[in-house]
């Protein structure tokens, strides 16, 4: 399989539930992110793994922790969740610093919290 | 404060006419420019960028200009086609930001019959 796949596609999940969003990359990029996009709004950056460390967090609410285990997975794990929280998340990779094609992105995750 | 902004929403063109899609940045350290370009259910895919030492970047149908004293960019699609209908976003960077984009809002575009 080639480049960037995120499991599950869709999810629902309760305010009071746990789960995980994954992401992996078969492309040998060593930098991956999660971004949010909510409607009507910019993409807004949630997190950088640059050579497998976190290099930013934006400000994320703690309820939303990322882990990224090695070069080609990375995993938002979800508790608590409120229904604000709802929006298509979306992994990105590249290859650091940013070459001409910028990031490569997977289909996201479109996640309802009810 | 937004960074980057795209102002039209969304942008309806007949097939075969040129699409024009505006992007406005705020933040002078930008160096690098970006267009993506998504359709539902699927994540952006690149579709052409531009370093800031260009005013202009050619490829194919797309073409996307810097006017970097009015910190512009736009998009042109010609001769549009059906296939095109998806939504761009316009992103930049800045050298030395662990490679981090910063995006606009998105335009819509919608290519007619």
């Amino acid at each position: 399989e080639t480049g960037v796949t995120q499991t599950p596609r869709h999810l629902v999940m309760g305010m009071t539930n746990k789960k995980s969003l994954k992401c992996e990359q078969h492309l040998g990029h060593n930098a991956m992110y999660w971004y949010k996009q909510s409607a009507k709004k910019p993409l807004e950056l949630m997190f950088v793994y640059s050579l497998e460390e976190r290099v930013e967090n934006n400000s994320v609410p703690s309820r939303f922790s990322p882990e990224c285990p090695n070069s080609s997975h990375l995993f938002l794990h979800l508790h608590t969740l409120q229904p604000e929280d709802s929006a298509l998340y979306l992994c990105a990779s590249s290859q650091a610093p940013q070459g001409n094609y910028g990031y490569t992105f997977g289909s996201g995750t479109r996640l309802t919290v009810v | 404060d937004q960074q980057v902004k795209q102002n039209s929403p969304s942008l309806s063109v007949q097939e075969g006419r040129i699409s024009i899609l505006n992007c406005d940045y705020t933040n002078s350290m930008f160096d690098y420019f970006l267009w993506y370009k998504k359709y539902p259910a699927e994540g952006p895919t690149f579709l052409i960028s531009i370093s800031s030492i260009k005013d202009k970047n050619e490829d194919g149908r797309f073409t996307v200009f810097l006017n970097k004293s009015a910190k512009h960019l736009s998009l042109h699609i010609v001769p549009s086609q059906p296939g095109d209908s998806a939504v761009y976003f316009c992103a930049a960077s800045a050298t030395g930001t662990a490679s981090k984009l910063t995006f606009g809002t998105g335009t819509r575009l919608q290519v007619t019959l």
